[in-house]
């Protein structure tokens, strides 16, 4: 089963306006990161939370983390185009198999100028 | 870009081809992986190397052989592979093996099997 899931697969916003991507996941985490694309390109990372985390901030970027309801959110505020791409979250975990680490299926960001 | 180099970044192949693809990375890293991504499905991790060892191999067709020949350079051989293995392989370093740290990625080698 999959881990983590993003949603809204797919978001179309005007430059300015605020974006928010959400992330569902099953079991226990030792931490969630969310990462970039581009079309056709590498994953860029922006964002690692920790399980004992609740909200971090880097520039732009906000995510949170509520372990409680197995879920986080990214907000990317005051968008810019160049901001369209693709976000990914990605959860990182430890069964009795060894480590784990799944990654959604993203969420298409368009913003439009 | 992120200090992790893939090549070739396009590759076109039949399905009786063997061919292979490399990735570098310059960071120091001790872990390496190899992603797919499929149109429309997350991504799936392949293989994962920890200080040259295969530590994971997610159930993936013995038509892909991974090579880590040391900590910085991960190969992936291909041989008679199918249409549906058409798709973008990415390439990642971590400075450990996951669970604690940030994974990262190659720009990509985007491979077509006619």
């Amino acid at each position: 089963s999959q881990q983590g899931e993003e949603d809204p697969q797919a978001l179309s916003i005007q430059e300015g306006e605020n974006a928010t991507m959400n992330c569902s996941y099953k079991t226990s985490i030792n931490n969630l990161q969310w990462y970039r694309q581009n079309s056709g390109r590498g994953l860029v990372h922006l964002i690692l939370i920790r399980s004992n985390e609740r909200e971090k901030h880097s520039g732009r970027l906000r995510v949170t983390l509520d372990t409680s309801k197995k879920s986080s959110s990214l907000l990317i505020t005051a968008s810019r185009a160049a901001d369209t791409a693709s976000y990914f979250c990605a959860t990182a975990s430890k069964d009795n198999y060894g480590q784990n680490f799944v990654f959604g299926p993203g969420t298409r960001l368009s913003v439009l100028p | 870009e992120t200090g992790v180099t893939q090549t070739p970044r396009h590759l076109v192949m039949g399905m009786t081809n063997k061919k292979s693809l490399k990735c570098e990375q310059h960071l120091g890293h001790n872990a390496m992986y190899w992603y797919k991504q499929s149109a429309k499905k997350p991504l799936e991790l392949m293989f994962v190397y920890n200080f040259k060892e295969q530590t994971e191999n997610n159930s993936v067709p013995s038509r892909f052989s991974p090579e880590c020949p040391n900590s910085s350079h991960l190969f992936l051989h291909l041989h008679t592979l199918q249409p549906e293995d058409s798709a973008l392989y990415l390439c990642a370093s971590s400075q450990d093996l996951v669970g604690t740290d940030t994974q990262y990625f190659g720009p990509g080698t985007r491979l077509t099997v006619l």
